[in-house]
């Protein structure tokens, strides 16, 4: 099993332009997660999917993030537009029914200019 | 109020010793999960152990165990015969059920320090 996929690794972009960062879940895991993590605030829940539907996206900072699931094995979150306080590692994680565990990904590093 | 407490912000352990990493939770959900998770330099999430709200016994992972105090909401994590590659943030995390799906908080994590 490949575990979870994020893309790209490292993001460096300038301010205001739009930043959209990937991940490929699990297969056969149907929760997916979005964490962000910075120095001052820690891990920080942005959103979650359950069966591809957003169940809780009350993390998500503010009307400039966004995330799609389209389907099972593909989700995005995109910053439009970017300000350099997005700067953090993202990460994404999936889970499944009778699974306890989450699986992370390695995460993407995205640098705001 | 946070539900996951970590207060130990850094810990320095000696080679081949034990260490006692701190987590304290809060939840009135009866059914939950505690889990630790590692995370090197390099930036990975490493899950390391998972301990139920309804295990009778304290979860053991290799040299990792989870001293679990249910009434004094407590999970901390024991690292026996400590290696300096167990350098490194530990988060504890609890997962909360919310009806339709659940998720995981994590604590603030606490930086270990393993020395010669």
């Amino acid at each position: 099993d490949a575990g979870v996929i994020q893309s790209p690794r490292h993001e460096v972009t300038e301010m205001g332009q739009e930043v959209t960062l990937r991940c490929k879940p699990i297969s056969g895991h149907n929760s997916l997660f979005w964490y962000r993590q910075t120095m001052m605030r820690g891990l920080e829940l942005l959103i979650y999917f359950n069966n591809n539907v957003p169940i809780d996206d009350s993390g998500m900072p503010e009307d400039r993030f966004s995330a799609k699931m389209p389907n099972a094995s593909f989700s995005t979150l995109k910053i439009q537009p970017s300000e350099p306080r997005d700067s953090a590692v993202y990460f994404c994680a999936s889970s499944g029914r009778g699974y306890y565990g989450y699986t992370f990904g390695s995460g993407t590093r995205l640098t705001v200019v | 109020a946070q539900k996951i407490t970590q207060t130990q912000p850094g810990m320095f352990v000696q080679e081949k010793e034990a260490v006692t990493l701190d987590c304290t939770y809060d939840t009135s959900d009866p059914s939950y999960g505690l889990f630790w998770y590692k995370q090197p330099s390099s930036g990975e999430m490493i899950f390391l152990i998972y301990q139920g709200s309804y295990d009778q016994q304290n979860a053991t992972e290799g040299r990792y165990s989870l001293n679990f105090q249910k009434a004094r909401k407590s999970a901390n994590l024991v690292i026996s015969a400590s290696q300096l590659g167990d350098s490194a943030m530990y988060f504890c995390a609890m997962r909360e059920n919310t009806g339709t799906a659940s998720k995981l908080t994590f604590g603030t994590g606490t930086r270990l320090q393993v020395t010669l």
